[in-house]
């Protein structure tokens, strides 16, 4: 089954503590993205990857880093996680720059 | 003036209604547009993938856009309890490099 899957889906962690979330996409895709979700604000785009070692900021990046050293795999990394990234997140994945992305199922995200 | 704007309802219709999600937009030379539908506790999921101006059918699901207006609509025939969600807008930006998001309308269809 063609997918983006992400993991964990939950995570509680503390202030400081680094933590990775993974995504992998088993499509091919070129294209990669990681989103978060807060009420009231949607979904914004953290970073992007257009192929494999090649990233860049997206609206939200600070507090964030991300790797593509495989084309299928994009994490996540929060290297000193705060309170202020208490959030939904999504990672997706699409075949072109101008096509439809295919969403994770999401990891929320909890830092206390 | 955000990118893109999108009332958040939450909007209740009866079953079998006629549902119209909107959804304006700032930048005229904005050219990809699609509509996404999201189930509590999943992740989007595409429903239509529009470009440039007119209508794209697709089932019981219709996505309009009106770039003299700047405006872009999601319409939903014969609705159903499964089509309870939230529905997203969402533009290509940023060259082609991001999705850029409405805040995202809650529907229930109510038996």
């Amino acid at each position: 089954e063609a997918q983006v899957t992400q993991n964990p889906r939950y995570l509680i962690t503390v202030t400081g503590k680094k933590l990775t979330v993974t995504c992998s996409q088993n499509m091919n895709h070129e294209y990669m993205s990681w989103y978060r979700q807060d009420p009231g604000l949607g979904l914004r785009q953290i970073y992007y990857s257009m192929n494999v070692e090649v990233t860049d900021k997206g609206d939200v990046p600070e507090g964030y880093k991300v790797s593509r050293k495989e084309k299928r795999n994009f994490p996540l990394i929060l290297e000193s996680p705060s309170p202020n990234q208490t959030s939904l997140y999504f990672c997706a994945s699409s075949l072109s720059r101008l096509g439809g992305y295919t969403f994770g199922s999401g990891t929320r995200l909890t830092v206390v | 003036q955000k990118e893109v704007e999108q009332d958040p309802g939450p909007l209740s219709v009866p079953e079998g209604a006629i549902v119209s999600l909107n959804c304006t937009y700032s930048n005229s030379a904005f050219q990809y547009f699609m509509w996404y539908r999201q189930y509590s506790r999943k992740g989007p999921e595409l429903l239509m993938y529009t470009y440039s101006s007119g209508n794209k059918e697709d089932g019981r699901f219709t996505a309009q856009v009106d770039k003299s207006s700047k405006y872009i609509s999601l319409f939903i025939r014969d609705s159903q309890p499964s089509d309870s969600a939230t529905y997203l807008c969402a533009i290509l930006t940023g060259g082609g490099n991001k999705l850029t998001f409405g805040t995202g309308t809650q529907l229930k269809v109510e038996l």
